[in-house]
Parts: structure tokens; C-alpha cells; sequence
């Protein structure tokens, strides 16, 4: 089944913790990317990689890292979180941009 | 750069009514426009795209939409709306000249589905 998995989908953790949400799609798409769902904003983009060592910043990347060793995997690294960064993540595969498939989706709480 | 605005957050509905969510754009390039759907504890799945040709494009579960490039809109409709249409809506636009490279999602319209 073709597919993008997230993990942890929830994960309450402490500022200044770091922590790696992991992203993995099964469809070899080139494109993937991590957007950020926050209540009224929408989602919004905070990196995307274009290929395996590509990787640009989106909307919103302060605070965020990524990398893209290989073509399947995209993690999401939050070296120091901090409360403003407590939302929803999802991670977002594509052979192009414009169509993407989504994961479920972390929630991540920061205290 | 390009934004989306979806000029309503939620819009209640009975059971049966038809239904439009207004999306409005701007760019100053051509774009290739998106609606995604999010039902509720999951993540976004397309409902249908614009990319050329036609200005009526048809998704799946019933709903289409229409593009209008004077207008910068490209509103979604249902005639008639089922309970399980209940999620939040997202309209989007990528840039064609960028190679859809930055996909900017407007705020989300929810739409509540009443018996």
C-alpha cells in the first residue's frame, strides 16, 4: 500500500529537548516536504527536499532541521524546541509538488 | 510569492443543501490550484486539482470546482451535501514557473454537515 508514515504521532516532550520526527514514504517520490498545521494559518511549509541531498527552507524554518540521506526517508529535527513550536506536523511526498500525499500527521506538545 | 485566502473559517450546513467554500488567490504568475480535504484525526488527501484546459474540474466525492482567472477564484461546490462531507477544506496554490516547488495553503474553511 502506497503510503507516507510518521512517527511518533503524538509526542508531549520539555523545552530544550531535542527530538526527531521521522518520515518515510514507499512510493520512491523525489519530492518531500514538512508542513506545520496550526489553527487558523493553515498549513504551512517548513522545508522541502527536491532530492536525496537537496534540501530549501520554506515558510517557516526557525527553529527546524532536516535531511535527506535517502530518497525515502525525510526527518524533521528539532534541536532545542520551545512551547511556540508545539502543533501539528505533517510530512508530504510528490513526484511534483503540486499533488502531494500526506502522512497522519504528529502532534507534538512542547511544556 | 503567491497567497490564498479562504474567506470563510466555517460554514454549517443541513444535510442534502448544496454547498460552495469560496477560495480567492493571488500571484503574479500562472498557478496550478488544489483543494484538499482533512477528515477529522487525519492527514490531507486531494479533492481535485486545476492544472489546464477546462475551467470545470470535477474531484471525487461529488464536489468540483471552477476556476475564473479574472476573478482569481477557484470556489469549490457540492449540490448536495452528505454528514460524511464533515472535514475542513483547504484550497492551494503552486507556482507554475517555480515548478510547484512552494505549495501555499490557504486557512482551512470547516464545514459542518447537519442532520
Amino acid at each position: 500500500e502506497a503510503q507516507v508514515t510518521q512517527n511518533p504521532r503524538y509526542l508531549i516532550t520539555v523545552t530544550g529537548k531535542k527530538l526527531t520526527v521521522t518520515c518515510s514514504q514507499n512510493m520512491n517520490h523525489e519530492y518531500m516536504s514538512w508542513y506545520r498545521q496550526d489553527p487558523g494559518l493553515g498549513l504551512r511549509q517548513i522545508y522541502y527536499s527536491m532530492n536525496v541531498e537537496v534540501t530549501d527552507k520554506g515558510d517557516v524554518p526557525e527553529g527546524y532541521k532536516v535531511s535527506r540521506k535517502e530518497k525515502r526517508n525525510f526527518p524533521l529535527i528539532l534541536e532545542s524546541p520551545s512551547p511556540n513550536q508545539t502543533s501539528l506536523y505533517f510530512c508530504a511526498s510528490s513526484l511534483w509538488a503540486g499533488e502531494l500525499f500526506f502522512g497522519e500527521g504528529s502532534r507534538l506538545t512542547v511544556l | 510569492a503567491q497567497s490564498v485566502t479562504q474567506l470563510d473559517s466555517q460554514v454549517p450546513v443541513f444535510e442534502e443543501a448544496p454547498v460552495e467554500l469560496r477560495c480567492n488567490y493571488s500571484s503574479s504568475v500562472s498557478v496550478y490550484l488544489f483543494w484538499y480535504v482533512q477528515y477529522p484525526n487525519q492527514g490531507l488527501q486531494l479533492l481535485l486539482k486545476y492544472l489546464s484546459g477546462s475551467t470545470l474540474v470535477k474531484g471525487i466525492n461529488g464536489f468540483e470546482a471552477e476556476f475564473n482567472k479574472s476573478q482569481t477564484s477557484f470556489h469549490l461546490r457540492k449540490p448536495s451535501v452528505h454528514i460524511s462531507d464533515t472535514a475542513e477544506y483547504f484550497c492551494a496554490v503552486s507556482d507554475q514557473e517555480g515548478a510547484g516547488n512552494m505549495l501555499t495553503f490557504g486557512g482551512g474553511t470547516r464545514l459542518m454537515v447537519k442532520p
